[in-house]
């Protein structure tokens, strides 16, 4: 079946740096997302996308964060500068149409010193 | 706007005990799709059941079984005869039909399911 993949599985990063996440959606799917998860707290929806354009984005997507979707396959989240309360696990998601169930990749551990 | 409310945080259950987790949603949408999701702790979001909001009868799926009630706002999630490979963490989560369909998760149940 096919899958959301996301690299790197983890990733270690000094405050202020940039870092860059990648995913690789369902090759058929037309809208992508990005979700948050802080430890032990609830998924929290950061921005979709469909149609090479933002179409959300939630308070926490400020200015430090973009998406990209570089070339035909890749999804990319981009955090400028983080910060230590960027440490959280970020998944990627896609679907076929709208409101078709969401396909979540395994994630990226994100970790801020 | 939308808010899904797990009010149950930790649950434990010895193995082939039945468990209901709760989940009781607020919209002003009259139509909308509820999912519940399972991260078992190797952390990755499992998609199990989505429901749209026309759509009130029940569904059973091997041991899961779900109970859609509009009347309450409530879509619970029962599991029959719990096994250990139950235990997880279960989300629910509630989207719209805007463009988007963004989901709203719940905080999640953590289920831990004794031998």
């Amino acid at each position: 079946e096919p899958e959301v993949t996301q690299t790197p599985s983890h990733q270690v990063t000094q405050m202020g740096q940039e870092v860059i996440l990648r995913c690789v959606p369902i090759s058929n799917h037309l809208y992508f997302y990005w979700y948050r998860q802080i430890l032990g707290q609830k998924v929290e929806f950061l921005v979709s996308f469909y149609n090479n354009e933002i179409s959300e984005k939630s308070e926490i997507f400020d200015d430090q964060f973009s998406v990209e979707r570089p070339d035909g396959s890749n999804f990319t989240l981009k955090i400028r500068s983080t910060k230590l309360e960027d440490s959280a696990m970020y998944f990627c998601a896609s679907s076929e149409i709208r409101n078709s169930p969401l396909h979540f990749g395994n994630g990226t551990r994100l970790t801020v010193t | 706007a939308q808010k899904v409310t797990q009010a149950q945080t930790e649950i434990s259950v010895v193995e082939k005990e039945d468990v209901t987790l709760d989940c009781v949603y607020e919209t002003r949408d009259t139509t909308y799709y509820l999912f519940w999701y399972k991260q078992p702790p190797s952390g990755e979001l499992v998609f199990l059941i989505r429901r749209n909001s026309f759509d009130e009868q029940n569904e059973i799926s091997g041991r899961y079984s779900w109970n859609f009630q509009k009347s309450t706002s409530s879509f619970n999630f029962t599991i029959t005869a719990s096994q250990v490979v139950d235990s997880a963490v279960y989300f629910c989560a509630l989207s719209d039909t805007g463009a988007n369909s963004k989901l709203t998760f719940g905080k999640g149940i953590t289920l831990s399911v004794r031998p």
